[in-house]
């Protein structure tokens, strides 16, 4: 199975900071990563499809990038409606699998 | 408007059985994949399973192998999960979800508002 990390695993910043999250892959899944975020008590919500790939609505604010193995999300100022979890995910394999989750919170 | 619903869930013992169904409108059901993403209280996300525009191919992880399977009826947008030798770690709320891409497995466009399954004795 393929295993994704992210980095940090939570982070406090304040609106209008810049937040830079990772994701790492254990082996390459090529350009195969998405993201999603989630809010509590909510479904998650795709944001970005095949490494950077900005999903209908989403603001621009928000982006991604990488290839192989190392995978970043950026936001580029954190809005109040931004904090939130947020996930990577493969479907370079058909074993598809989701990091563990990055919490982003008020500082 | 895409809409996925989920029903199914509840309180089951240890070892028993469970089917969860998803109900799907708002797009060419039989067109996309479907996946089933659990997610434990206060934990992740863990995908579970998914399935093929045309049921040709099922996938699993690893956790559930042997004990869930995932199927569905086109005619009826429709999408299931037989969960059986159900485990306390099975506890979790249990999403539909609808693939992106047309006709292949990729990302998930689309999720529904989950349905709980406790574990418990």
């Amino acid at each position: 199975d393929i295993q994704l990390t992210q980095s940090p695993s939570s982070l406090s910043a304040s609106v209008g900071d810049r937040v830079t999250i990772t994701c790492r892959a254990s082996q390459s899944v090529s350009h195969y990563l998405h993201w999603y975020q989630q809010k509590p008590g909510e479904a998650p919500k795709l944001l970005i499809s095949v490494t950077s790939n900005l999903e209908s609505g989403v603001p621009s604010r928000f982006s991604g990038s990488g290839s192989g193995t190392d995978f970043t999300l950026t936001i580029s100022s954190l809005q109040p409606e931004d904090f939130a979890t947020y996930y990577c995910q493969q479907s370079y394999s058909t074993l598809f699998t989701f990091g563990p989750g990055t919490k982003v919170d008020l500082k | 408007e895409v809409q996925l619903v989920e029903s199914g869930g509840g309180l089951v013992q240890p070892g028993r059985s469970l089917r969860l169904s998803c109900a799907a409108s708002g797009f060419t059901f039989d067109d996309y994949a479907m996946h089933w993403v659990r997610q434990a209280p206060g934990k992740g996300l863990e995908w579970v399973s998914g399935i093929s525009f045309n049921s040709g191919s099922l996938v699993y992880a690893d956790s559930v192998k042997g004990r869930f399977t995932i199927s569905r009826d086109n005619a009826k947008n429709s999408l299931y999960l037989q969960m059986n030798s159900l485990r306390a770690e099975d506890t979790a709320f249990y999403y539909c979800s609808k693939d992106k891409a047309f006709r292949y497995f990729d990302s998930m466009d689309f999720w529904g508002q989950g349905t709980l399954v406790t574990v418990s004795s």
